[in-house]
């Protein structure tokens, strides 16, 4: 297994600008997230999707859109970038079909953004 | 929100000695994670914590889940350099399967 990939690794946006993050798993997860990480932070929650089809928003989502048309990917959109959106984005998924294990979240490498 | 307060905030130890860290919560917690980040990387799942009570150990890693449920602590035994990251709490509280994450203790291993 893969595990969670993102895609790309890094990328500069000037200020306007919009772009696609994309995520996929191959756990068979059924519920994938979405954070952001700033310098000396903790993670913090932008989306989550519980399903194919279901999304809700996290704990910081204003400037963010999400899709969830398949188990496997979870695309974050940023539809007009601005400076405040610099950040290091993270991918996670969680809760296999049983087991104890259904809390733990497994995340991808990151996106690293810059917006100028 | 549930919020986390991690302690301490940084580190700076010597190659061999044994380190602690922990997390405090002002409301109970059901499950309890401890993810270390390197530099350019994804947070990695290093123990998972689902009773109160509980001590898992991972190697030189132990962690523990409070009994009061609302605390875990982190312990690395005989420190090496590639002990170095940041190291992150994060817990679930409620029927809330949102994990809540602390703002990390950054730890520096001096060969």
């Amino acid at each position: 297994n893969a595990g969670v990939t993102q895609t790309p690794k890094f990328r500069i946006l000037k200020i306007g600008q919009s772009m696609t993050l994309q995520c996929a798993q191959d756990m068979n997860h059924n519920y994938m997230y979405w954070y952001r990480q700033d310098p000396g932070m903790g993670l913090k929650l932008i989306y989550y999707s519980v399903g194919a089809g279901i999304t809700d928003k996290g704990e910081v989502p204003n400037g963010y859109n999400v899709s969830r048309s398949t188990t496997e990917d979870f695309p974050l959109r940023l539809e007009l970038a601005a400076p405040s959106q610099t950040s290091v984005y993270f991918c996670a998924s969680s809760r296999p079909p049983s087991g104890q294990a259904r809390e733990t979240q497994y995340f991808g490498p990151g996106t690293r953004l810059l917006v100028l | 929100g549930q919020q986390l307060n991690q302690s301490p905030q940084s580190m700076f130890i010597q190659e061999g000695e044994d380190v602690s860290m922990n997390c405090t919560s002002s409301s109970i917690f059901n499950t309890w994670l401890w993810y270390k980040q390197d530099p350019g990387e994804g947070p990695v799942l290093l123990i998972a914590l689902y009773k109160a009570g509980e001590l898992t150990s991972n190697g030189r890693l132990t962690a523990q889940f409070g009994i009061t449920r609302k605390d875990s602590f982190l312990n690395i035994s005989a420190s090496i350099p590639s002990d170095v990251g940041i190291y992150f709490c994060a817990g679930t509280g409620g029927s809330n399967y949102k994990l809540t994450f602390g703002k990390g203790t950054l730890l520096t291993v001096n060969p």
